[in-house]
Formats: structure tokens, sequence, C-alpha cells
């Protein structure tokens, strides 16, 4: 069946730090990618997606995702934390399956990024 | 425009109960689902509607849970003898086709069962 996987499960970083977040997945055809982020309190809202084309998708909040096919990977990166990026993070990919895409979550990270 | 709604926000509802969660996906979009999320896990699959019939609701947990689109737009998520393992947020999307591929999600319906 398919399925998806992130490997870390909380994530406690300080402000200024890199951020990466891995987030594979099990399934050979063809799938569409997406990155959610859910802060506290608050409802799910899409942080990045790809479909096609250039692998290195770049999403709201400085925030991207690499792409590689071999791997069957979707990472994603920051550069350089801010507390306001304390948050849980879902990755998220598309089969096609049944005719239709079928979405399947991640478990989700939870960031804490401290001051 | 206007994007997915789902009402109530927030229920809370004794053991044993019947609730009623309802959906209004965006206009025109043909395509609805239902997920559910627990605390501290992601958003699991429901149901799948095309049109107005269920294409798929391979992840309704049990027969207690059923959901209905009667004119292809609105969406109702019934649940009948709550129990306290129903508490949850339960998440509406909608998309333009089947195909998708982006979803758009609603801002949920916190389900407490007590």
């Amino acid at each position: 069946a398919q399925s998806v996987s992130q490997h870390n499960h909380h994530v406690i970083l300080s402000e200024a730090a890199s951020l990466e977040l891995g987030c594979n997945y099990s399934y050979g055809g063809t799938v569409n990618l997406f990155w959610y982020v859910q802060y506290p309190g608050q409802h799910l809202q899409l942080l990045l997606k790809y479909f096609s084309g250039d692998p290195l998708v770049k999403g709201i909040k400085g925030f991207e995702a690499e792409f590689i096919k071999s791997k069957f990977s979707f990472n994603l990166r920051k550069p350089s934390v801010q507390w306001s990026d304390t948050a849980e993070y879902f990755c998220a990919v598309t089969f096609f399956s049944g005719g239709y895409n079928k979405l399947i979550f991640g478990a989700g990270t939870r960031l804490a990024v401290h001051p | 425009g206007a994007g997915v709604s789902q009402t109530p926000s927030n229920k809370v509802t004794e053991k044993g109960k019947y609730v009623e969660l309802r959906c209004d996906p965006i206009s025109g979009h043909t395509a609805l689902y239902w997920y559910r999320q627990s605390l501290g896990q992601g958003p699991e699959f429901l149901i799948y509607f095309q049109g107005t019939g269920a294409a798929d609701d391979s992840g309704l947990p049990n027969d207690r849970f059923f959901a209905v689109r009667p004119e292809g737009s609105v969406s109702t998520l019934k649940i009948q003898r709550t129990e306290r393992g129903d508490s949850a947020v339960y998440l509406c999307a909608s998309s333009l086709t089947e195909a998708g591929p982006e979803q758009y999600f609603g801002p949920g319906t916190r389900l407490t069962v007590t």
C-alpha cells in the first residue's frame, strides 16, 4: 500500500539554525507532492507543492523542498528558522488510485524553535 | 473567492449521541473529500465524493460513519452513537476535478465526545 513517512516526529532548533525535514513515500507511479503547515490552534495551510518541472520548489515564508525521484523523497528545507516557524509540518503525496488522485499524509513533524 | 467552509467549528456532544458535520466546498469543485485528524497525527482519509456519489468510502472506520452529498455540492458527515474515540478534527477538502491534484482544505470541525 502507498505510504508517506516523515522521519522526525519532534525537532527542536534555535533561531537562525537551518532546517531539513525528511519525507519519503512508497509508490512507483506519478505523484504530486505537498508540504502543509499547521500553526498552533490554526488549520492546515499549504506551504508548497510539486507537480512537475524543476524539482526544487520554493514556497512561502522562505521554505523550499527538493523532489528526488530516485530516492522517493521530498525533503523540506529552510536556511534560517524563526521562532514563528514553530508549528507542525505535514508531508502529503497524491497517488492515482481508483480513478482519482488520493492524498496521503505523513504523521507530521512537530518543530519547536527557541529564541 | 470563498474557500471551503465547515460548520460548526466546534462541536461537543455526549457519548452515544448523533452528530452532523457540514462542508461547503469551493463553488464549481466536483470532488469533495473528508479527513479525520486525531491529536498528534496527520489527517487520515475517510471518504471521497465525485459529484453526488461516494466514489471511495474505504476510509470510513465503521458503519456508524456515513456521508452524503445529495446535490453534488454541500456534504454532510454523519456519526451515529458517538464514542470518545471519535473525538478529532474533521477536515473537508475539495478539488476542481477528480484529477485534482491540489485539494483545498477547510478549517475543520473539532468534535469532542464527552
